[in-house]
């Protein structure tokens, strides 16, 4: 089992829907979530961190953290062509090590 | 955001030759930076860690005689691709964190091409 795991999609929405993003992981312990966003030929970029149970919005990003069922999701809202890229899934444990544990990643295309 | 700089942005080298990238943290200081290398099409993978002052921790199968790795200041780190081979050619890309908080900031990567 893979310690994060990502459908790897791709994934299609039209313009204007809800892209759902899901993200499970295997280590109980984890305590930082993070949502990157990585164009194509680019690095990647933070949109969003979570730390604690629930849903944290931000604009048309929402993402819910579940940690019983040990699944962090991330919703877009108004999906636009410009949001498809590959979104990465990152975890951190916690402690003193700042080491993330990414997903490979959801291909989303928003299509016009 | 954070902002992290890499430089060079892309190098060609010729095979033998060394390479040297760098990685700024520009508005934080980053007491600990990554270097991951991207194939095309693949998920990132991580090479090394570096602390501040601190030999890099270095990835199994990752050679760290073959890629030196330096981070002698809270917004510098280095990567050196020394004896370059075409097989090095990829994306190299520096990520910095620091502060109470876990997230990563990405610098814009390398491009690695070794003729």
């Amino acid at each position: 089992q893979k310690e994060v795991e990502q459908n790897s999609g791709p994934l299609s929405v039209p313009e204007g829907a809800i892209a759902s993003l899901n993200c499970t992981y295997s280590d109980r312990v984890s305590q930082s979530f993070f949502w990157y966003r990585q164009y194509s030929g680019k690095s990647p970029e933070l949109i969003m961190s979570i730390y604690s149970n629930g849903d944290k919005e931000d604009g048309r990003f929402t993402a819910q953290l579940n940690k019983a069922s040990q699944y962090v999701s991330l919703l877009i809202r108004d999906s636009q062509p410009s949001d498809s890229a590959t979104y990465l899934c990152a975890v951190n444990r916690g402690g003193s090590a700042r080491q993330l544990t990414f997903g490979s990643g959801t291909q989303l295309t928003v299509l016009p | 955001g954070a902002v992290v700089s890499q430089h060079p942005s892309w190098v060609i080298c010729k095979s033998g030759t060394s390479v040297k990238i760098e990685c700024r943290s520009l508005d934080f200081q980053a007491t600990t930076m990554f270097w991951y290398r991207q194939f095309p099409k693949q998920s990132l993978m991580l090479m090394a860690t570096s602390n501040e002052g601190s030999k890099a921790t270095y990835e199994q199968g990752v050679e760290k005689d073959k890629f030196l790795i330096n981070h002698a200041s809270l917004t510098l780190s280095t990567l050196t691709v020394t004896s370059a081979h075409p097989e090095d050619s990829s994306f190299y890309i520096c990520s910095a964190s620091g502060g109470v908080r876990y997230e990563q900031y990405f610098g814009p990567g390398t491009r690695l091409t070794v003729t």
